[in-house]
């Protein structure tokens, strides 16, 4: 049973525009959320985090938002750019033991 | 940044053989690495943790006498598949955590696509 969800396998953003990626979980023992951008033919690379103790963690373009009552997090790329174009993963950890990832959602963003 | 590197990248077997997939951290030390394997258009399903200098911990449903792992080093893991078969192609990606730097933060290889004929 898969227990980090990313229920959106694509999206299409125009560039300047928001971008929302959306990951659900289901094991409440997770503590500690990440987000990950792959490009073909790479591995994923570490993109921003979150631990359970905070609902929002910013990164320049990026935010991570937690849900932790809806078991949701989310990520916003504002504003989009062509560059951004990838497979975005969640992962989640339990104390940093195991990490468990989504299957992704393909980002596009057009010019 | 950290680097991990994977190697094979490709890797093309008969059935009945057995692959080996090296995975190593090259700028860090990492006392513990994990094993995925991708599915086309699915999660990265965590196979196995492997700690160094002790027995790597299998996820329910994977097989430990199958899929071989060896963490010898604070910079070296290795994933043998054994008596590969057709059902067990795929791509598979290692990661690993560098004990000094951020918490939580997994850097990975960059994978390898074994195909079983």
């Amino acid at each position: 049973d898969q227990q980090v969800k990313q229920n959106s396998p694509s999206l299409s953003v125009q560039e300047g525009r928001i971008s929302i990626l959306n990951c659900d979980y289901t094991n409440s023992m997770f503590d500690y959320f990440l987000w990950y951008k792959k490009y073909p033919a790479e591995g994923p690379t570490f993109l921003i985090s979150i631990s359970s103790i905070k609902d929002k963690n910013e990164d320049g373009r990026f935010t991570v938002f937690l849900n932790k009552s809806a078991k949701h997090l989310s990520l916003h790329i504002v504003p989009s750019q062509p560059g951004d174009s990838a497979v975005y993963f969640c992962a989640a950890s339990d104390n940093f033991n195991k990490f468990y990832f989504g299957s992704g959602t393909k980002l596009n963003v057009k010019p | 940044g950290a680097v991990v590197s994977q190697h094979p990248s490709r890797v093309i077997c008969k059935s009945g053989t057995s692959v080996k997939i090296e995975c190593r951290s090259l700028d860090f030390q990492a006392t513990t690495m994990f094993w995925y394997r991708q599915f086309p258009k699915q999660s990265l399903m965590l196979m196995a943790t492997s700690n160094e200098g002790s027995k790597a911990t299998y996820e329910q449903g994977v097989e430990k006498d199958k899929f071989l792992i060896n963490h010898a080093s604070l910079t070296l893991s290795t994933l043998t598949v054994t008596s590969a078969h057709p059902e067990d192609s795929s791509f598979y990606i290692c990661s690993a955590r560098d004990r000094r730097g951020r918490s939580g933060e997994l850097f990975f290889g960059e994978g390898s696509r074994l195909t079983v004929l």
